[in-house]
């Protein structure tokens, strides 16, 4: 069966300092990839998607990046983070969601920022 | 770019009782998605349907593609059922055809 795993559940990191989230899929080959951003009272955001090796799409203008060193991996990082950067971070997987694949998500990483 | 609207967006209930939540959508789509998100913050799909309606379980879930809208329901509603609902409606062609609802908050109280 295929599983999603995401860490660290939860950091604390202070402002400048750099970041990096890590997602590994389990049991699938060539996932969708995607990083998902949840701030307070708010929907989720899409981040960065990946439909392949080194191959990353971002959604919006911002402080981080995202890398897919493998397959099955998927990298979020900032070189030095800023206070809005805080929030709850969702890496997800798919099997195609251009052909209405189901989603599934991490654990999820809470990240503060102070 | 779809507008999402997701009501209530918080219900509290008595275990038992009968449970609707609404999405409403703006523009046409190939699916939607039915989210739940734990009190710790991570989400498991509950359903994706594109037509008609989907049982699992005590859930149920509907759609009607014409007026844009789709409902969840529970059944014999449980405290373990208290969490966040999103609704996420697939208007296609990629990640970026994805939107989210805010969710609607739900808490069963025994």
């Amino acid at each position: 069966s295929q599983t999603i795993h995401q860490w660290p559940a939860t950091l604390v990191q202070p402002v400048g300092s750099p970041l990096s989230l890590e997602c590994t899929v389990e049991g699938t080959s060539n996932p969708n990839l995607y990083w998902y951003r949840q701030a307070a009272g708010r929907g989720l955001q899409l981040l960065f998607y990946s439909v392949g090796i080194g191959q990353i799409s971002s959604e919006v203008p911002q402080n981080l990046s995202a890398s897919r060193p493998q397959d099955r991996q998927f990298i979020l990082s900032s070189k030095k983070l800023l206070l809005s950067d805080s929030g709850f971070y969702l890496c997800a997987w798919s099997v195609g969601l251009a052909d209405g694949g189901e989603l599934f998500f991490g654990e999820g990483s809470r990240l503060t920022v102070l | 770019k779809n507008e999402v609207e997701q009501s209530p967006q918080n219900l509290t209930a008595q275990e038992g009782e009968f449970i609707t939540i609404n999405c409403s959508y703006s523009v046409g789509i190939s699916a939607l998605h039915w989210l739940q998100q734990h009190p710790g913050g991570g989400i498991v799909s509950l359903f994706m349907l594109s037509s008609g309606k989907k049982k699992h379980g005590r859930l149920i879930a509907t759609i009607n593609i014409q007026e844009k809208h789709s409902s969840l329901h529970i059944t014999a509603s449980h405290p373990r059922d208290s969490a966040v609902y999103i609704c996420a409606p697939d208007s296609g062609g990629g990640a970026d055809g994805l939107t989210f609802g805010k969710g609607t908050h739900l808490i069963i109280q025994p």
